[in-house]
């Protein structure tokens, strides 16, 4: 089935870049998201990637798709203490792009050091 | 930013009471979806609906239930609250295939 894996924690240090990655297995993903949550709070679109394009960038963020490996990453520039919180990677599987329901990773925890 | 609500946001209730967690948006979209959010941080999807009068079951099993009445009113049923509803509730919104928009999210405690 459709699967979607990340690792569980980042620490790094304020002011430095912060890469998370996401691996999934559906080859026939149409969007590919990254989501933010905030302690007690729902899920934040941060930015999403059709899956023709290598990569997107929206100021301090930048994702880069690499198709062939099935690998997705989220560069976040210059990270602030106000970034710390669990970003999530999701895909729309191909057996749901009628449904459009999105598969998730784990989540990621970045935590910031100032 | 999506318009999309939930409420209430945090609800404690003892086992056997019937709850509804509303969510309304007011985007317009077609398609709305629950989430439940375990405490291990994994989303799986246990409802979705494509339009009014339509919905489905998801991926993970759930004893409760949706309507769909109004395109922007997707509320959830559970009749008979126990401990292991104890989760987080996410709605979400999308017009067709597009991206998806959620709520802030119902933190549910039965008792």
């Amino acid at each position: 089935g459709e699967d979607v894996e990340q690792s569980l924690f980042l620490s790094v240090r304020e002011g430095d870049s912060s890469v998370i990655n996401c691996t999934y297995t559906d080859s026939s993903s149409t969007y590919l998201y990254w989501y933010k949550q905030e302690p007690g709070a729902g899920l934040q679109l941060l930015t999403y990637i059709f899956s023709n394009m290598d990569m997107k960038q929206d100021q301090r963020l930048t994702v880069l798709l690499n198709k062939k490996d099935k690998h997705l990453s989220l560069r976040i520039a210059d990270t602030q203490t106000g970034d710390s919180a669990i970003y999530f990677c999701a895909e729309t599987g191909g057996y749901g792009g009628a449904t459009n329901k999105l598969i998730f990773g784990t989540g990621t925890l970045l935590a910031v050091q100032p | 930013e999506a318009d999309i609500y939930q409420t209430p946001r945090y609800l404690v209730i003892g086992t056997g009471k019937k709850i509804t967690l509303e969510c309304s948006q007011t985007m317009g979209h077609d398609k709305m979806y629950w989430y439940q959010q375990d405490p291990g941080m994994e989303l799986h999807l246990i409802h979705y609906s494509y339009g009014v009068n339509s919905t489905e079951k998801g991926d993970l099993s759930s004893e409760s239930t949706v309507s769909r009445i109004r395109t922007e009113h997707f509320p959830l049923t559970l009749e008979s609250a126990r401990p292991s509803h104890t989760s987080q509730y996410l709605c979400a919104s999308s017009e067709g295939r597009s991206v998806q928009y959620f709520g802030a999210g119902t933190r549910l405690s039965v008792l």
